[in-house]
């Protein structure tokens, strides 16, 4: 089956304690990026990446590393998470095809930082 | 920068009824426009998209949208709506400049009741 896989679905953490959510697409996808969803906000973009070992900032980086050596994984990294990056948390892939925009997304991570 | 607007927090809507959920948008160059559905505790489904041609487009689970450029709006529609069809909708915008960001609105919540 197609699909984009997060772990943990759920992490419940403290102040300045590191933490990695993963992240892993079957689809062969060159794309991939991670959002953040908090209410009233929608999703915004953290980081992406147009390919392995291509990465950029989206509009809200800060406090967050990513990295892509495979073209399969994309961990989102949180050297020293802070209360404010309590959130529910997105990984999306899609190809890099003409037409072909439409992103897959992952079944979402709730991260709380206390 | 692109970026979509959904005017209603909450849009509530009779079993059986249509159902439309507005969205307009802000974006220079070609408008590549999708509708995304989040059901509770599920992440976000891909349910139709706008690239070119036709203004109206039909996707997933009997939904529609019309793209209207002079009113820069491309808003959901589904003829006759189930209770089933009860969960988050999110409106977005592809980044036109080949990073495939989407900018996305705050979403709308459609309750249908029986």
């Amino acid at each position: 089956e197609a699909q984009v896989t997060q772990n943990p679905r759920y992490l419940i953490t403290v102040t300045g304690k590191k933490l990695t959510v993963t992240c892993s697409q079957n689809m062969n996808h060159e794309y991939m990026s991670w959002y953040r969803q908090d209410p009233g906000l929608g999703l915004r973009q953290i980081y992406y990446s147009m390919n392995v070992e291509v990465t950029d900032k989206g509009d809200v980086p800060e406090g967050y590393k990513v990295s892509r050596k495979e073209k399969r994984n994309f961990p989102l990294i949180l050297e020293s998470p802070s209360p404010n990056q309590t959130s529910l948390y997105f990984c999306a892939s899609s190809p890099h095809e003409e037409g072909a925009y439409e992103q897959y997304f992952g079944p979402g991570t709730r991260l709380t930082v206390t | 920068a692109q970026s979509v607007a959904q005017p209603e927090d909450q849009v509530n809507v009779a079993e059986g009824n249509p159902l439309t959920v507005k969205c307009t948008y802000s974006v220079s160059g070609n408008p590549y426009l999708f509708w995304y559905v989040q059901y509770p505790n599920r992440g976000l489904q891909f349910l139709l998209k706008y690239i070119t041609g036709d203004n109206l487009v039909k996707g997933s689970y009997g939904f529609e949208a019309e793209f209207n450029k002079s009113q820069t709006s491309f808003h959901l529609k589904k003829p006759s709506a189930l209770v089933s069809d009860s969960a988050l909708y999110f409106c977005a915008v592809r980044d036109p400049y080949g990073n495939n960001r989407l900018a996305f609105g705050k979403g709308n919540q459609v309750v249908v009741i029986p």
